[in-house]
């Protein structure tokens, strides 16, 4: 699987849009980008996944790059329990989908 | 709603003790995953599932072994275990194409 690479941490405003930045350059046609948070002392949780088309849920939007070497996570109205760890992940769909996370993104929401 | 559920939340075990900890998830998911996460180390692939009797090898499988006989249940083994293995464990399983869901987390003692 392609590897990550995130910045550690990040600060934001709350109300403000929390932007988060993933960088997987060695990306390859078959991988999809997968984002999940990890709120303190609980389980990762899943939050938004594309292949290289943007996506929207209710939790977040997800736009990747037309060369799909890079994608960003958008909390639009980021609150204090948005406060978490956010992993993006690659995933090799159609054969066993190993799921290896890296480090993260500490993502701290400011009152 | 997809659950799935470790076995205990808490287990405090003895060096060389043979322990068993279990998943079982309810969604018919095909993947199974085991992690263990660590302070600064983050979340650690210990070993995946993608079918009944199907395993594979994640990053650190050293000391762990895992048994999957049916297809809702996902069994990490640590043979005998040491203090090293003092962690947090935590479950996951996905259907293919789909976002991952994780247990609580079991958080393990060895003294």
């Amino acid at each position: 699987d392609a590897k990550t690479t995130q910045p550690p941490s990040m600060d934001c405003a709350e109300g403000r849009a929390a932007n988060l930045p993933c960088n997987h350059s060695t990306i390859s046609g078959n991988e999809y980008v997968y984002w999940y948070r990890q709120i303190h002392s609980q389980g990762p949780q899943y939050i938004i996944h594309g292949l290289k088309n943007n996506e929207t849920n209710e939790m977040a939007s997800l736009i990747i790059t037309e060369d799909r070497k890079s994608s960003t996570l958008i909390l639009p109205h980021a609150t204090l329990r948005d406060t978490a760890v956010y992993y993006c992940i690659v995933v090799t769909q159609g054969g066993s989908e190993k799921l290896v996370f890296g480090k993260g993104t500490k993502l701290t929401v400011n009152p | 709603d997809v659950k799935v559920t470790q076995s205990s939340r808490y287990l405090v075990k003895r060096t060389g003790e043979k322990v068993f900890l279990e998943c079982v998830q309810d969604m018919d998911h095909e993947n199974m995953f085991w992690y263990r996460q660590d302070p600064g180390l983050g979340l650690r692939l210990i070993y995946f599932s993608y079918d009944v009797k199907m395993k594979e090898k994640g990053d650190i499988p050293e000391g762990y072994s895992v048994s999957r006989e049916k297809k809702e249940r996902f069994s990490l083994i640590l043979e005998s275990a040491s203090t090293n293995q003092t962690s947090m464990y935590l479950c996951a399983s996905k259907d293919w194409g789909r976002g991952a869901f994780f247990g609580q987390g079991t958080r393990l003692t060895v003294v």
